[in-house]
């Protein structure tokens, strides 16, 4: 157990819907980090969170936000979903957040578009 | 932004056997994790290693920063040991985690 919860494991939804997935970091931990996996593919960047603020952003789609609340979880908000978005979404979150100290990943919300 | 590539990328191997495993990277870093997604897709943190050696049971891991390579070897495999291995590196003044292409490995009894 890494001590970093995601809900929820597993999601079907509708394409058009949108949706929201929790991420709680491990307890002292102040980043978060949002990492989208498609069907056989690496792990994407999306965007990190440093106790509160936005730290970094990759690739994420406009239809796509993010937050980090005042308790340190987080929330990542899918909307307009597409077929194309189904794929495994993970949550890891790591003390500092330059990204020199470990990152520890949750288990993954593995969201599918029908 | 960096580049990190791993090789080689699908691995078969007969149980017991040897096997390592590299992770090239193209500027510098100040941290290096080594990362075990079993086939029901968890990740799972194997090594935390800017730099040097470490050792956990059948795995260990190198990386030579000034090189800018780092190698995972994992030693008289089993069958739980298959799955991806992903590096994953920051770049010195970049705040997100890089991962690696991946190496699949397959371990048959």
């Amino acid at each position: 157990d890494s001590g970093v919860t995601q809900t929820p494991k597993h999601l079907i939804t509708a394409t058009g819907q949108r949706v929201t997935l929790r991420c709680s970091p491990r307890s002292g931990d102040l980043s978060v980090y949002w990492y989208q996996q498609s069907l056989d593919q690496g792990l994407q960047f999306l965007i990190q969170y440093y106790n509160g603020e936005e730290r970094a952003k990759g690739n994420i789609l406009e239809r796509f936000s993010a937050q980090q609340f005042p308790d340190l979880h987080s929330e990542l908000n899918l909307s307009s979903l597409e077929l194309g978005d189904s794929a495994l979404y993970f949550c890891a979150s790591s003390v500092g957040g330059g990204g020199h100290t470990e990152a520890f990943f949750g288990q993954g919300t593995r969201l599918t578009v029908v | 932004g960096i580049q990190v590539e791993q090789s080689p990328p699908d691995l078969i191997l007969q149980e017991g056997a040897n096997s390592t495993l590299r992770c090239n990277f193209s500027d510098s870093v100040n941290n290096l994790q080594w990362f075990h997604q079993n086939p029901w897709g968890q990740l799972i943190n194997l090594f935390y290693i800017p730099s040097g050696t470490k050792q956990n049971g059948r795995l260990s891991a190198t990386t030579v920063a000034t090189e800018r390579y780092s190698l995972l070897y994992i030693s008289s495999s089993q069958t739980t040991d298959s799955g991806v291995y992903f590096c994953a590196v920051p770049a010195r003044g970049y705040q997100k985690v890089t991962f690696g292409t991946g190496t699949k490995l397959q371990v048959i009894p």
